[in-house]
């Protein structure tokens, strides 16, 4: 099993919709979570970090379930701009020695 | 701070060349990463540094793949030979000492091409 694994997509959704993306992760040490943005042939950002409490950025939420181990992303009133591949981080200790990204999933906003 | 910088942005070249990809970290940041990415198996930690010094060089892949870090400013990826299925980006990433939830800055890559 892979250590993180993300639904490769892609999600084709018209703009406005409400669209939510689910990452699973293996390691039950992981400690903490994020998720990074990439547009096409460009360098992953980060887009949030995941707390455990769960935590808002304007439309974007995102979730994180430990007894589970999965995060989620959630993007509401989806923007045209927000067309990219979106990437799942686990790191396995605190100082993010171990950062492995999940293969990312794909999303189209279309007009 | 320009972030990070990493060069050249693109490389062409024919098998069994030798390959230097260059990085510079941002200034401050403690540990920088070598990623790989392709569309089979997207992005692959290569190695980490620390104060630079290498820590976890697990990812590399061959005896062709070295880097190094002289010093907390720069730091090479080298393929020797290159071959056709070393074609990928490569990216450079850095981020401070610290604990808690602290990102990586990615520079823009370095996009292979081994002919």
């Amino acid at each position: 099993r892979k250590e993180v694994e993300q639904d490769p997509g892609p999600f084709n959704v018209p703009e406005g919709a409400t669209v939510a993306f689910n990452c699973t992760y293996s390691n039950s040490a992981s400690q903490s979570f994020f998720w990074y943005r990439q547009d096409c042939r460009k360098e992953p950002k980060l887009l949030m970090s995941v707390y455990s409490s769960g935590n808002e950025d304007g439309r974007f939420t995102a979730q994180l379930n430990r007894a589970s181990q999965y995060i989620s992303l959630l993007i509401r009133d989806s923007k045209l701009s927000d067309s990219a591949t979106y990437l799942c981080v686990v790191n396995t200790d605190n100082y993010g020695q171990n950062f492995v990204f999940g293969p990312g999933t794909r999303l189209s906003v279309l007009p | 701070d320009a972030g990070v910088i990493q060069s050249p942005r693109h490389e062409v070249t024919e098998m069994g060349q030798e390959v230097t990809l260059r990085c510079k970290p941002i200034s401050g940041h403690d540990y920088l990463f070598w990623y790989r990415q392709t569309m089979m198996r997207g992005l692959e930690l290569l190695i980490y540094f620390n104060n630079n010094v290498p820590i976890d060089d697990s990812g590399m892949p061959e005896d062709r793949f070295s880097a190094k870090m002289p010093n907390a400013s720069f730091s090479t990826l080298k393929i020797q030979p290159s071959e056709p299925r070393d074609s990928a980006v490569y990216f450079c990433a850095s981020r401070p000492s610290r604990q808690g939830l602290s990102e990586a800055f990615f520079g823009q890559g370095t996009r292979l091409t081994v002919v």
